[in-house]
């Protein structure tokens, strides 16, 4: 079935520097929605993309979907302690939404 | 806003009794879900249902069923729970279509002894 790897699982990083979360999947995708999850709480829809190369922005957050639609990133320009939390990439195929398993970011004051 | 509301946030149960977990939405959504999360295995799908009466399976129905006899209500039912379903449980729900991204409740930490 449908799978959706998502890399690292960890990050560590210093406030103000950038950090990247990348997710792969094994089959094309139709849409891939990313979701935050801050420490203790639920995870909130942050975005979809939906065309093959889509690039959209939010303040200091670019995601961008790969031409292949397979795989997408999501890149944190000069982090800030308000980062933290676990951020999921989730894939659509031909059925329902695949989550990866996260990637948990910590930033260091 | 959307709100999807969960019935508990902490719940400690026996092995082998049965438990309800309890999901409400408030936004005439189609589609409601049950995942699992554990730490290191992200977010599992349990079950999900399209529509009233409706459920399909997810990668981790075993030990598990659900009942959806309202539309804005969407129950998980452990029927003789174990230890290892001690774990953190996340309803959500979405509409069909374009704009389907999932709202997620606060989620219920079972654990079971």
């Amino acid at each position: 079935g449908q799978q959706v790897m998502q890399i690292p699982q960890y990050q560590h990083v210093q406030e103000g520097e950038d950090f990247t979360t990348y997710c792969n999947s094994s089959t094309t995708l139709s849409n891939i929605q990313w979701y935050k999850q801050r420490p203790g709480g639920h995870p909130v829809f942050l975005i979809q993309l939906v065309k093959s190369g889509e690039v959209k922005k939010q303040k200091r957050l670019t995601f961008q979907f790969g031409e292949a639609k397979k795989n997408s990133s999501l890149h944190i320009t000069a982090t800030q302690t308000t980062d933290v939390g676990t951020y999921f990439c989730a894939g659509r195929g031909s059925e329902k939404l695949v989550f990866g398993k996260g990637t948990k970011l910590t930033v260091n004051p | 806003d959307v709100k999807v509301t969960q019935s508990s946030r902490y719940l400690v149960k026996r092995t082998g009794e049965k438990v309800f977990l309890e999901c409400v939405q408030d936004m005439d959504h189609e589609n409601m879900f049950w995942y699992r999360q554990d730490p290191g295995l992200g977010l599992r799908l349990i079950y999900f249902s399209y529509d009233v009466k409706m459920k399909e399976k997810g990668d981790i129905p075993e030990g598990y069923s659900v009942s959806r006899e309202k539309k804005e209500r969407f129950s998980l039912i452990l029927e003789s729970a174990s230890t290892n379903q001690t774990s953190m449980y996340l309803c959500a729900s979405s509409y069909t279509g374009a704009h389907n991204e999932q709202f997620f409740g606060p989620g219920t930490r079972l654990t079971v002894l």
